[in-house]
């Protein structure tokens, strides 16, 4: 596609809930990245993918939080057993093979009351 | 570890002001540095770069030098707009596979006309 695409935009859910946020990279990107920017912060860091490969997930916060791309494209990331300190924006963005300048997409603001 | 400082905002101007936004870093290795802008309601969008010491990223009227002396990367505006009002985020990319950006937490600016 022209541009990152991520879905839902807006999602509201209650505490204890599970939750699913889909990324789409640009077309041929091979790299993928997750952040959580909450209100007021810069984003951080959750976790890489190179191809289908998680390759560096340290910025995952704990283990209700998991991702997976099975076919080097499309991007979902998996929360658990949602928090109230869950709640944040969530963004994805992609790169090249090597390149340092990311794509970001718009987001999915994740609300958990 | 690796980390990026920005001064305090919110920083609010008349138009046609000069702007300065502070950013200082602290690399364990050697740096890529960047400067993205968020517009109200829009996703993270690279601003400006800089990949080795000496240079100077530039883009819409803005400019930021790379300062390894001074481990730096300010970015300035000679004449800010009331378009110009978001949140700066600087970031910075170790230049070597298998990171990610690390952000600042933003500086957001406000234009007043």
């Amino acid at each position: 596609g022209a541009g990152v695409s991520q879905t839902p935009s807006n999602k509201v859910t209650e505490k204890g809930k599970y939750v699913e946020l889909r990324c789409d990279p640009i077309s041929g990107h091979t790299a993928l990245y997750w952040y959580r920017q909450s209100l007021g912060q810069g984003p951080e860091f959750l976790i890489y993918f190179q191809g289908t490969g998680a390759a560096d997930d340290s910025g995952l916060p704990n283990d209700r939080f998991f991702a997976v791309r099975p076919e080097g494209s499309v991007s979902t990331l998996k929360i658990q057993r949602t928090e109230r300190g869950d709640s944040a924006v969530y963004l994805c963005a992609s790169s090249w093979d090597g390149a340092n300048v990311l794509t970001f997409g718009a987001g999915s603001r994740l609300t958990v009351l | 570890g690796d980390s990026v400082t920005q001064m305090e905002g919110p920083v609010t101007l008349s138009e046609e002001a000069f702007l300065t936004i502070n950013c200082t870093y602290t690399a364990t290795g050697y740096p890529s540095l960047f400067w993205y802008v968020q517009y109200p309601g829009e996703g993270l969008q690279l601003l400006l770069k800089a990949t080795k010491a000496d240079d100077k990223g530039s883009n819409k009227g803005f400019e930021a030098t790379y300062r390894k002396e001074t481990t730096s990367f300010h970015l300035e505006k000679g004449s800010v707009q009331v378009s110009d009002s978001a949140v700066y985020f600087c970031a910075l990319i170790l230049n070597q596979a298998g990171t990610a950006l690390i952000f600042g937490k933003g500086t957001t600016l406000s234009v007043s006309s």
